[in-house]
């Protein structure tokens, strides 16, 4: 199993510019999620998608947009990339195991708007 | 706001234990206490987690306070390979209560 995999790795936009990053997980989990990590700081909850077909709004929703395209893929719109958006975003898929709860988490994309 | 305290750093021996405390005074009920960590450059791993009773597991062990208002993640044997912020998390299983609520958590470094 690949586990959760995000592209692309590294972007860079100028101001204005759009861009959708892509998430995908090949555990059959239900939920996902999409984090962004600014410097020294601990992840904030963007969006979240319990199921397929539905999305909700986390701590810092504004500016993005998603999409939960299928079981597998959860994608992540910045229609207008500002530079308070340079981050790091992670996305993340959550699977049960009996009485053990476990969020995994993909690679990340390295996000720098110019 | 992240519902536990953390010490921003802590040091520690290659080879020795290792206690990283966390505070949950606010914590509900039915709101697990859950330990995650981040190596460098990479995404936030799953390390244990646990309700009332202390827990253990092949990465470390989790000890709870009777009064669930604090817990210990232990690193029996620190190895470099454990050099991360471990984040101390609250929180209950379903929908958005199954959410993460990370706070910036406790950076430990391992010296040889």
């Amino acid at each position: 199993n690949a586990g959760v995999t995000q592209t692309p790795k590294f972007q860079v936009l100028k101001t204005g510019q759009s861009m959708t990053l892509q998430c995908a997980q090949d555990m059959n989990h239900n939920s996902m999620y999409w984090y962004r990590q600014d410097p020294g700081m601990g992840l904030r909850l963007i969006y979240y998608s319990a199921s397929e077909g539905t999305t909700d709004k986390g701590e810092v929703p504004n500016g993005y947009n998603v999409s939960r395209l299928n079981k597998r893929e959860f994608s992540l719109r910045l229609e207008s990339a500002a530079p308070s958006q340079t981050s790091v975003y992670f996305c993340a898929s959550r699977g049960v195991f009996g009485t053990v709860v476990e969020q995994f988490f993909g690679p990340g994309t390295r996000l720098t708007v110019l | 706001d992240a519902k536990t305290t953390q010490p921003n750093s802590m040091e520690s021996n290659e080879e020795e234990p290792v206690h990283l405390p966390c505070n949950h005074s606010t914590i509900s009920g039915t709101d697990y206490i859950h330990w995650y960590r981040q190596l460098p450059s990479q995404g936030p791993e799953y390390v244990i987690h646990g309700l009332t009773s202390n827990v253990n597991n092949r990465m470390a062990s989790l000890a709870i306070a009777e009064d669930r208002k604090s817990s210990t993640l232990i690193l029996h044997r620190a190895t470099l390979r454990d050099a991360a912020v471990y984040y101390c998390i609250t929180g209950g299983y379903g929908g958005s209560q199954g959410n993460l609520i990370f706070g910036k958590g406790t950076k430990l470094s391992v010296k040889p």
